[in-house]
């Protein structure tokens, strides 16, 4: 069985870091692309960053480009999102999510259940 | 530009059926999608990708009430004999170059 589990998150001053964490099993994990999605309050899916199987392409959604660090430990099955100088409007759910492909992106088919962070004074 | 765009409201009675709609931009009607169930105060859970020619492939346990299918740059994911439990937010979701995601805005179901 596909487990996807994040950890992580929490409250965090406006200006400050978090490390987030998706530990992943129940598949071989570097035969397989990982993003980050959030979901803000009452709002809907946002795709936030991804990563090829060998780390070898990554891409940022524009939103967080030159904040937010996505990188992958395979040995350890588990994917990790670094997010510094946060902002009120990254308060979100974070979602860890596998493709269905190892290379570029494809369909999110294993979804995680989330880690909350709030940034907030 | 790559951008998925989906009605924000459906309803649909208890037992009919309801066809939701996912259209892509010009220029990538090519393009193969996937539909996500998110239920209330649920993650989101994946229900199949549809390709441009409509033929379909679901993730695991989705039931057969499920289907979806296309029609140039529209995507549809239709559910029948419509159950309570149906009623939730539905994203479609594509891919661009590279390891580059795309979510459509989500469509809100309503079970009546």
């Amino acid at each position: 069985e596909v487990q996807l589990v994040e950890s992580g998150g929490g409250l965090v001053q406006p200006g400050r870091s978090l490390r987030l964490s998706c530990a992943a099993s129940g598949f071989t994990f570097d035969d397989y692309a990982m993003h980050w999605v959030r979901q803000a309050p009452g709002k809907g899916l946002e795709w936030v960053s991804g990563i090829s199987w060998n780390s070898g392409s990554i891409a940022y959604a524009d939103s967080v480009k030159g904040r937010f660090t996505i990188s992958r430990d395979n040995a350890k099955n588990s994917l990790y999102l670094q997010m510094n100088s946060l902002r009120a409007e990254d308060t979100a759910l974070y979602y860890c999510a596998k493709d269905d492909n190892y290379g570029g992106a494809a369909a999110f088919d294993y979804w995680g259940q989330g880690t909350l962070v709030t940034v907030s004074s | 530009q790559l951008v998925l765009t989906q009605s924000p409201s459906a309803s649909a009675s208890l037992g009919a059926s309801v066809k939701l709609t996912c259209t892509l931009t010009s220029g990538h009607s090519s393009y193969a999608i996937a539909w996500h169930q998110q239920q209330p105060e649920k993650g989101p859970r994946y229900l199949m990708k549809v390709n441009s020619d409509g033929s379909h492939s679901k993730g695991d346990g989705i039931p057969d009430r499920f289907s979806g299918s296309s029609s140039g740059a529209e995507r549809y994911l239709t559910i029948s004999s419509l159950q309570s439990e149906d009623e939730a937010d539905y994203y479609c979701q594509t891919w661009g170059t590279g390891v580059r995601g795309v979510f459509g805005g989500g469509t809100k179901l309503t079970v009546l």
